[in-house]
């Protein structure tokens, strides 16, 4: 079935190193990926996204692998800010469908 | 540019009750949708639009109702409310088959 699971549901890091937040899905008729953060209080806001096609895409300070062999994605964030904490989640769509199916979310941590 | 703006930000209500969220979203989105979000749970699908005059049911619709008028307007209605349903509330839009736009969220309690 479709479903979308995260390994971790807390990750906690010093400020300054990098995060890598993981992220697994089952249906591999999955063609678009995209990864979400949401700040308490708040909506979740766009990150990155990633289409089938392509195994990684860069933005600014974070970085999304994919791996359909697997069926495994990974948001990777670059010395971790204490800005950077949030609750992130990962989302997939089904070609052909039109609905984003979300993970639980992994809350993420940043220590002084 | 106002997004996608949800109203009420907070309501408390009556189990039996009815009430509508409102969603409102000023991008000319074709595609909108209203999720609910509950503790370890993720965000759900309840219904989405992928225009005027069309809606669909997501993955939790039972107790919900929505209709699409306008382009701009996606209202979600709860004809009786219960606690099961207590829960924020979101609504989101997109164009094509981009990233979501995400309102701020509306928190419902119902007692």
């Amino acid at each position: 079935g479709e479903s979308v699971g995260l390994h971790l549901p807390t990750l906690s890091v010093q400020e300054g190193d990098n995060s890598i937040i993981n992220c697994a899905y089952s249906n591999s008729a999955s063609d678009y990926f995209i990864w979400y953060k949401q700040e308490s209080g708040k909506g979740p806001q766009f990150i990155i996204d990633i289409r089938s096609n392509m195994d990684k895409r860069q933005g600014q300070r974070v970085t999304v692998l994919l791996n359909k062999t697997v069926k495994h994605l990974s948001l990777q964030i670059a010395a971790t800010q204490p800005g950077d904490s949030a609750v992130y989640f990962c989302a997939e769509k089904t070609q052909g469908a039109q609905k984003l199916v979300f993970g639980q979310g992994t809350r993420l941590t940043i220590n002084p | 540019n106002a997004g996608v703006t949800q109203t009420p930000k907070f309501q408390v209500l009556k189990t039996g009750q009815s009430m509508t969220l409102q969603c409102a979203q000023d991008m000319n989105h074709e595609y909108m949708s209203w999720y609910r979000q509950d503790p370890g749970m993720g965000l759900r699908l309840i219904h989405y639009s992928v225009g005027a005059g069309i809606t669909d049911q997501g993955e939790v619709p039972n107790g919900y109702n929505v209709s699409r008028s306008t382009t701009e307007d996606f209202p979600l209605r709860l004809l009786s409310a219960a606690p099961s349903q207590t829960s924020v509330y979101f609504c989101a839009s997109r164009v094509g088959v981009g990233e979501l736009f995400f309102g701020e969220g509306s928190r419902l309690t119902v007692l």
